[in-house]
Protein backbone atom coordinates (compact mmCIF):
# COMPACT_ATOMS: atom_id res chain seq x y z
CA UNK A 1 0.00 0.00 0.00
CA UNK A 2 1.30 3.66 -0.69
CA UNK A 3 0.16 4.79 2.42
CA UNK A 4 -1.82 7.71 2.96
CA UNK A 5 -1.82 10.40 0.49
CA UNK A 6 -2.46 13.94 0.55
CA UNK A 7 -2.94 16.27 -2.21
CA UNK A 8 -1.29 19.29 -3.19
CA UNK A 9 2.11 18.97 -1.03
CA UNK A 10 2.51 22.69 -1.08
CA UNK A 11 -0.39 25.21 -1.97
CA UNK A 12 0.01 28.57 -1.55
CA UNK A 13 -3.27 30.98 -2.17
CA UNK A 14 -4.40 34.20 -1.81
CA UNK A 15 -6.54 35.54 1.09
CA UNK A 16 -9.77 35.01 0.14
CA UNK A 17 -9.51 32.20 -2.31
CA UNK A 18 -10.90 28.69 -1.65
CA UNK A 19 -8.73 26.30 -0.80
CA UNK A 20 -9.22 22.28 -0.91
CA UNK A 21 -6.96 19.75 0.29
CA UNK A 22 -7.23 16.45 -0.46
CA UNK A 23 -6.72 12.86 1.41
CA UNK A 24 -6.62 9.10 0.34
CA UNK A 25 -6.76 7.16 3.60
CA UNK A 26 -5.11 3.62 3.40
CA UNK A 27 -7.27 0.88 1.69
CA UNK A 28 -9.16 -0.78 4.33
CA UNK A 29 -9.55 1.87 7.24
CA UNK A 30 -12.63 2.95 8.68
CA UNK A 31 -10.90 6.03 10.69
CA UNK A 32 -9.34 8.95 8.63
CA UNK A 33 -8.39 12.18 10.77
CA UNK A 34 -7.87 15.74 9.83
CA UNK A 35 -5.12 17.84 11.50
CA UNK A 36 -3.25 21.14 11.84
CA UNK A 37 0.06 21.59 12.88
CA UNK A 38 1.25 25.17 13.63
CA UNK A 39 4.08 26.66 15.40
CA UNK A 40 1.78 27.93 18.20
CA UNK A 41 -0.94 25.40 18.58
CA UNK A 42 0.83 22.35 17.82
CA UNK A 43 -1.14 19.44 16.56
CA UNK A 44 -5.14 20.00 16.57
CA UNK A 45 -7.33 17.57 16.22
CA UNK A 46 -9.90 19.02 13.22
CA UNK A 47 -12.19 16.48 12.55
CA UNK A 48 -12.58 12.79 12.25
CA UNK A 49 -14.60 10.22 10.25
CA UNK A 50 -15.77 6.65 10.97
CA UNK A 51 -17.34 4.68 7.77
CA UNK A 52 -17.51 7.90 5.86
CA UNK A 53 -19.42 9.86 8.94
CA UNK A 54 -18.21 12.56 10.51
CA UNK A 55 -17.78 11.71 14.50
CA UNK A 56 -16.61 14.51 16.14
CA UNK A 57 -16.04 18.38 14.44
CA UNK A 58 -15.63 20.76 17.09
CA UNK A 59 -11.72 20.60 16.38
CA UNK A 60 -13.08 22.39 13.28
CA UNK A 61 -11.73 26.69 14.10
CA UNK A 62 -14.70 28.32 12.12
CA UNK A 63 -17.49 28.03 9.49
CA UNK A 64 -14.81 28.66 7.13
CA UNK A 65 -13.77 25.12 7.42
CA UNK A 66 -15.56 22.24 6.18
CA UNK A 67 -14.72 18.47 5.13
CA UNK A 68 -16.92 15.92 3.50
CA UNK A 69 -15.80 11.89 3.17
CA UNK A 70 -17.93 10.87 -0.13
CA UNK A 71 -16.53 8.01 -0.04
CA UNK A 72 -14.12 5.40 1.60
CA UNK A 73 -11.02 6.12 -0.79
CA UNK A 74 -11.42 9.94 -0.59
CA UNK A 75 -11.65 13.28 2.17
CA UNK A 76 -11.46 16.90 1.57
CA UNK A 77 -10.93 19.79 3.57
CA UNK A 78 -12.19 22.96 2.53
CA UNK A 79 -11.29 26.73 3.79
CA UNK A 80 -13.68 29.54 1.86
CA UNK A 81 -13.03 31.94 2.19
CA UNK A 82 -8.79 31.65 3.32
CA UNK A 83 -7.19 33.70 5.71
CA UNK A 84 -3.74 34.44 6.30
CA UNK A 85 -4.14 32.87 10.25
CA UNK A 86 -4.67 29.66 8.17
CA UNK A 87 -1.31 29.12 7.11
CA UNK A 88 -0.20 25.95 8.57
CA UNK A 89 0.45 22.13 7.67
CA UNK A 90 -2.20 19.66 7.57
CA UNK A 91 -2.46 16.13 7.94
CA UNK A 92 -4.13 13.68 7.23
CA UNK A 93 -4.47 9.83 9.39
CA UNK A 94 -6.02 6.91 8.57
CA UNK A 95 -6.01 3.89 11.16
CA UNK A 96 -8.46 0.70 11.40
CA UNK A 97 -11.22 -0.11 13.73
CA UNK A 98 -9.40 -1.15 17.70
CA UNK A 99 -9.49 -4.44 17.92
CA UNK A 100 -8.01 -5.63 14.88
CA UNK A 101 -4.16 -5.82 13.74
CA UNK A 102 -2.52 -2.20 13.49
CA UNK A 103 -4.81 -0.20 15.06
CA UNK A 104 -2.38 3.42 15.20
CA UNK A 105 -2.81 6.07 13.05
CA UNK A 106 -0.77 6.35 9.99
CA UNK A 107 -0.23 10.15 8.62
CA UNK A 108 -0.14 11.35 5.24
CA UNK A 109 3.25 13.79 4.14
CA UNK A 110 0.84 16.88 4.76
CA UNK A 111 -0.04 19.88 2.71
CA UNK A 112 1.86 23.20 3.42
CA UNK A 113 -0.78 25.82 2.92
CA UNK A 114 0.38 29.39 2.76
CA UNK A 115 -2.75 32.11 2.73
CA UNK A 116 -0.81 35.21 2.00
CA UNK B 1 -12.90 14.00 27.54
CA UNK B 2 -9.54 12.96 27.33
CA UNK B 3 -6.07 15.02 27.51
CA UNK B 4 -2.80 14.53 27.24
CA UNK B 5 0.59 16.39 29.06
CA UNK B 6 3.86 16.48 27.83
CA UNK B 7 5.79 18.14 30.56
CA UNK B 8 9.18 19.20 28.50
CA UNK B 9 8.36 21.51 25.28
CA UNK B 10 12.18 21.91 24.45
CA UNK B 11 14.92 19.10 25.20
CA UNK B 12 18.58 19.77 24.53
CA UNK B 13 21.22 16.90 25.09
CA UNK B 14 24.01 15.72 23.93
CA UNK B 15 25.09 12.51 21.94
CA UNK B 16 25.23 8.98 24.05
CA UNK B 17 23.23 11.49 26.67
CA UNK B 18 20.09 9.36 28.25
CA UNK B 19 16.58 10.81 26.98
CA UNK B 20 13.47 10.25 28.93
CA UNK B 21 10.30 12.64 27.74
CA UNK B 22 7.29 12.92 30.11
CA UNK B 23 3.67 12.25 29.27
CA UNK B 24 0.32 12.27 31.28
CA UNK B 25 -3.06 11.88 30.31
CA UNK B 26 -5.98 12.36 31.89
CA UNK B 27 -8.75 9.49 31.74
CA UNK B 28 -9.49 6.92 33.55
CA UNK B 29 -10.72 4.40 31.99
CA UNK B 30 -8.76 1.88 29.46
CA UNK B 31 -6.27 3.75 27.29
CA UNK B 32 -4.14 3.38 24.19
CA UNK B 33 -1.46 4.88 24.13
CA UNK B 34 1.06 6.26 21.16
CA UNK B 35 4.31 7.81 20.75
CA UNK B 36 5.35 9.36 17.59
CA UNK B 37 8.26 11.38 15.93
CA UNK B 38 8.06 13.85 14.06
CA UNK B 39 11.60 14.36 11.86
CA UNK B 40 12.32 17.72 10.41
CA UNK B 41 10.15 18.56 7.49
CA UNK B 42 8.56 15.14 7.19
CA UNK B 43 5.23 13.79 8.70
CA UNK B 44 4.23 11.68 11.70
CA UNK B 45 6.17 7.97 12.48
CA UNK B 46 4.91 5.46 14.94
CA UNK B 47 7.53 5.09 17.21
CA UNK B 48 5.73 2.71 19.77
CA UNK B 49 2.52 1.89 21.18
CA UNK B 50 0.66 0.43 23.63
CA UNK B 51 -2.47 -1.19 23.89
CA UNK B 52 -2.42 -4.10 26.52
CA UNK B 53 -0.24 -6.06 28.18
CA UNK B 54 3.64 -6.02 29.32
CA UNK B 55 3.66 -2.01 30.42
CA UNK B 56 7.48 -1.73 28.76
CA UNK B 57 6.88 -1.41 25.62
CA UNK B 58 9.95 -1.84 23.23
CA UNK B 59 10.18 0.04 19.82
CA UNK B 60 11.97 1.66 17.06
CA UNK B 61 15.14 2.99 17.44
CA UNK B 62 15.97 1.41 20.60
CA UNK B 63 13.23 3.74 22.08
CA UNK B 64 10.85 2.18 25.12
CA UNK B 65 8.25 3.57 26.91
CA UNK B 66 6.32 2.33 30.18
CA UNK B 67 2.68 2.70 31.20
CA UNK B 68 1.86 3.45 34.99
CA UNK B 69 -1.07 3.03 35.50
CA UNK B 70 -1.21 4.32 38.79
CA UNK B 71 0.46 7.22 37.74
CA UNK B 72 -1.63 7.84 34.20
CA UNK B 73 1.63 7.88 32.60
CA UNK B 74 3.73 6.50 29.55
CA UNK B 75 7.22 8.12 29.41
CA UNK B 76 9.71 7.55 26.65
CA UNK B 77 13.02 6.68 26.81
CA UNK B 78 16.16 6.11 25.34
CA UNK B 79 19.26 5.47 26.69
CA UNK B 80 21.85 6.64 24.40
CA UNK B 81 20.75 9.23 22.00
CA UNK B 82 22.29 10.25 18.12
CA UNK B 83 22.07 13.11 16.10
CA UNK B 84 19.59 11.78 14.64
CA UNK B 85 17.32 11.50 16.90
CA UNK B 86 17.42 15.22 16.48
CA UNK B 87 13.11 15.83 16.04
CA UNK B 88 9.52 16.49 17.50
CA UNK B 89 8.22 13.87 19.68
CA UNK B 90 4.34 13.38 20.21
CA UNK B 91 2.50 11.20 23.03
CA UNK B 92 -0.83 10.38 21.76
CA UNK B 93 -3.89 8.72 23.61
CA UNK B 94 -7.17 7.62 22.26
CA UNK B 95 -9.95 5.33 24.82
CA UNK B 96 -9.40 2.05 22.29
CA UNK B 97 -13.17 1.50 22.07
CA UNK B 98 -15.30 -0.16 19.12
CA UNK B 99 -17.57 2.62 19.64
CA UNK B 100 -16.41 5.66 16.78
CA UNK B 101 -16.58 8.62 19.27
CA UNK B 102 -14.27 6.32 21.83
CA UNK B 103 -11.56 6.64 18.78
CA UNK B 104 -10.62 10.41 19.73
CA UNK B 105 -6.99 10.36 19.15
CA UNK B 106 -5.29 13.35 20.80
CA UNK B 107 -2.08 14.40 20.99
CA UNK B 108 -0.03 16.15 23.46
CA UNK B 109 1.80 19.38 22.64
CA UNK B 110 4.98 17.42 21.45
CA UNK B 111 8.59 17.75 22.91
CA UNK B 112 11.17 19.13 20.60
CA UNK B 113 14.41 17.29 20.91
CA UNK B 114 18.15 18.65 19.97
CA UNK B 115 20.93 16.11 19.86
CA UNK B 116 23.93 18.30 19.64
CA UNK B 117 27.13 15.90 17.96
Amino acid sequence: DAGVIQSPRHEVTEMGQEVTLRCKPISGHDYLFWYRQTMMRGLELLIYFNNNVPIDDSGMPEDRFSAKMPNASFSTLKIQPSEPRDSAVYFCASRSTPGQANTEAFFGQGTRLTVV
Amino acid sequence: AQSVSQHNHHVILSEAASLELGCNYSYGGTVNLFWYVQYPGQHLQLLLKYFSGDPLVKGIKGFEAEFIKSKFSFNLRKPSVQWSDTAEYFCAVDLGSIKAAGNKLTFGGGTRVLVKP
